[in-house]
């Protein structure tokens, strides 16, 4: 099995709607983040989480929320998609070597 | 100006060749260089991982950092086909959350 997993794969959404994107993994690791993927700009952070209690705004925060459920679970809402969100999503986590970061397969997320 | 950049390409070599993927960066504080490859449809994995100035080498692939001239680099010798994907350059402070490249596009020609 996968240590870090995606749900879902694929998304197609319409402008206004309330989207979660959901990340598990069994690597144990304190630290989560989620980056968005856009073609030329490369992976931009929009959140991350040191731990349960201690969550961080990146560059690109706006529209988003997250939560982190637990050690092994982080949640990215968009709580009313905008065209502008079409994007690909990746979620990550590092350990004691936290600039080794594990991503996930990523989430392809399609706002019409 | 961005922190890292990196040429996006696409670069198209063919089979054996060396290649040479670069960053530059104007952040003199990042200790940290890391090469990811990220293959269509997957998520991005660790390839080189460096602290501060030197050369590193895995097999194929070597990673060069010169923090004189904020430039880091990662060649691949004998490149195969295998090596198509996008490569992306990322970099770090301390605890301090990564910066990454734009990625560049590379296919291995057979």
């Amino acid at each position: 099995d996968a240590d870090v997993t995606q749900t879902p794969r694929n998304r197609i959404t319409k402008t206004g709607k309330r989207i979660m994107l959901e990340c598990s993994q069994t690597k144990g690791h304190d630290r989560m983040y989620w980056y968005r993927q856009d073609p030329g700009l490369g992976l931009r952070l929009i959140y991350y989480s040191f731990d349960v209690k201690d969550i961080n705004k990146g560059e690109i925060s706006d529209g988003y929320s997250v939560s982190r459920q637990a050690q092994a679970k982080f949640s990215l809402s968009l709580e009313s998609a905008i065209p502008n969100q079409t994007a690909l999503y990746f979620c990550a986590t590092s350990g004691d070597r936290y600039n080794e970061q594990f991503f996930g397969p990523g989430t392809r997320l399609t706002v019409l | 100006q961005k922190e890292v950049e990196q040429d996006p390409g696409p670069l198209s070599v063919p089979e054996g060749a060396i290649v040479s993927l670069n960053c530059t960066y104007s952040n003199s504080a990042f200790q940290y260089f890391m090469w990811y490859r990220q293959y269509s449809r997957k998520g991005p994995e660790l390839l080189m991982y460096t602290y501060s100035s030197g050369n590193k080498e895995d097999g194929r692939f070597t990673a060069q950092v010169d923090k004189s001239s904020k430039y880091i680099s990662l060649f691949i010798r004998d490149s195969q086909p295998s090596d198509s994907a996008t490569y992306l350059c990322a970099m770090g402070q301390g605890a301090q959350k990564l910066v990454f490249g734009q990625g560049t596009r590379l296919t291995i020609n057979p």
